[in-house]
């Protein structure tokens, strides 16, 4: 089992539409988890870090269930701007980030 | 931007060939990780280095080497370059020390290997 997994995707929405992303991690000692956005041919870009209370920022909620291990991102009212890869990253104390192999968002017109 | 630069963005190597390329840190960051992306995945963790020594490594063979300087920026070297080596790699800068740092990219180099 790979240490970080991800909905597969592509995920093709039509604009205006709520889409979510799940992102499961196996160690249970994992601390800090990330959504990074990536662009085609660029590097992935923080989107917001997660943590267990929940956060919001706008339209992108983010939540963690360390009882089930695994992080959700919610995206309210899609743009064509929110194609893109969708990343998520899991980091244990003093230990390297492990990033999922990413989901594919395409907001369609 | 992060603040993160990466030289250069693009190389063509053949196989066997040695390659280095180069990060400079965001600014007041003394942590610098480096990640092999290829195609369609997720960056794959290479290793970290935090105030020039090695502070974790992933797993790549010992032909993939690092170096940080005293001014925090870095360089990756990857010897005897083979097919499968040809991927985007990201460099990240973060502050160590706290455990659960955030890290920050650059733009990439993206490697080709004939």
């Amino acid at each position: 089992r790979k240490e970080v997994e991800q909905d597969p995707g592509p995920f093709n929405v039509p604009e205006g539409a709520t889409v979510a992303f799940n992102c499961t991690y196996s160690n249970s000692a994992s601390q800090s988890f990330f959504w990074y956005r990536q662009d085609c041919r660029k590097e992935p870009k923080l989107l917001m870090s997660v943590y267990s209370s929940g956060n919001e920022d706008g339209r992108f909620t983010a939540q963690l269930n360390r009882a089930s291990q695994y992080i959700s991102l919610l995206i309210r009212d899609s743009k064509l701007s929110d194609s893109a890869t969708y990343l998520c990253a899991v980091r244990g104390y003093g230990q390297n980030f492990v990033f999922g192999p990413g989901t594919r968002l395409s907001v369609l017109p | 931007e992060t603040g993160v630069t990466q030289s250069p963005t693009h190389l063509i190597k053949t196989r066997g060939q040695q390659v280095t390329l180069r990060c400079s840190s965001q600014s007041g960051h003394n942590t610098v990780s480096w990640y092999q992306q290829a195609l369609g995945q997720g960056p794959q963790f290479i290793f970290q280095y935090y105030r020039e020594e090695e502070n974790g490594r992933g797993n790549f063979p010992p032909r993939f080497s690092g170096l940080q300087f005293p001014n925090y920026s870095s360089e990756l070297n990857v010897n005897a370059l083979e097919l499968d080596d040809s991927a985007l790699y990201l460099c990240a800068s973060s502050l160590g020390g706290t455990g659960s740092e955030t890290q920050y990219f650059g733009p990439g180099t993206r490697l080709l290997v004939l």
